[in-house]
């Protein structure tokens, strides 16, 4: 059974970088895509980009630029840093794996609140 | 970039209804269409992709139709579970986008 175990601060000052890794259990970092998604307060779903093979990732337009998805395949762990962070980027965010079957499964959800 | 359109925002239904969602793509995404319940509190969960392939262990009062540019998640008959915010996604190569979500309320 795969299993995605999220980690990472709840609060992050504005104008720093929003750090948060996720831990898989059950698969190989190396064998497949995997996304962060977040949803802000009272908004919908927003995918932020995808790691795959390891090494590659894509991001979304509007988070290309200040989103970098990447991993320790030793630890089987990746990671996303979001820099700059204001207001707008307080959500919960999520990781998950990122098949031609669909998002399956996700983290838990970390909820993080940019504030000073 | 290929939007999402989905439609209604908001869904007020009873147990028992038949309620469909509907979600239009931008532009053609063939088959590559996923569905997902969102319940505060919990991660979402897949409920079908390939547009209408049912994930295993969902009920089967769930059915995603749809091809193209239009697509379509059904409940049959709507249980007390079901009240959530449900999201379209389409995932074609090297994109991926949600809906802006549907609200099923009482």
């Amino acid at each position: 059974q795969v299993q995605l175990q999220q980690s990472g601060p709840g609060l992050v000052k504005p104008s720093e970088t929003l750090s948060l890794s996720c831990t898989v259990s059950g698969d190989s970092i190396g064998a497949s895509y995997w996304s962060w998604v977040r949803q802000p307060p009272g908004k919908g779903l927003e995918w932020i980009g995808y790691l795959f093979y390891s090494t590659a990732t894509t991001y979304s337009p509007s988070f290309r630029g200040r989103a970098t998805i990447s991993a320790d395949t030793s630890k089987n762990r990746f990671f996303l840093n979001l820099t700059s962070v204001t207001a707008a980027d307080t959500a919960i965010y999520y990781c998950a794996r990122d098949r031609d079957t669909g998002l399956d499964p996700w983290g838990q959800g970390t909820l993080v609140t940019v504030s000073s | 970039d290929i939007q999402m359109t989905q439609s209604p925002s908001t869904l007020s239904a009873s147990v028992g209804d038949r309620v469909s969602i509907t979600c239009r793509a931008s532009q053609s995404i063939g088959d590559w269409m996923a569905w997902y319940q969102h319940k505060p509190g919990k991660a979402p969960k897949l409920l079908i992709y390939r547009a209408s392939t049912l994930q295993s262990g969902v009920p089967s009062r769930f059915s995603g139709v749809g091809s193209g540019t239009d697509f379509t998640l059904t409940i049959s008959s709507l249980q007390p579970d079901d009240f959530a915010t449900y999201y379209c996604q389409r995932y074609t190569s090297f994109s991926r986008t949600f809906g802006q979500g549907t609200k099923v309320e009482i």
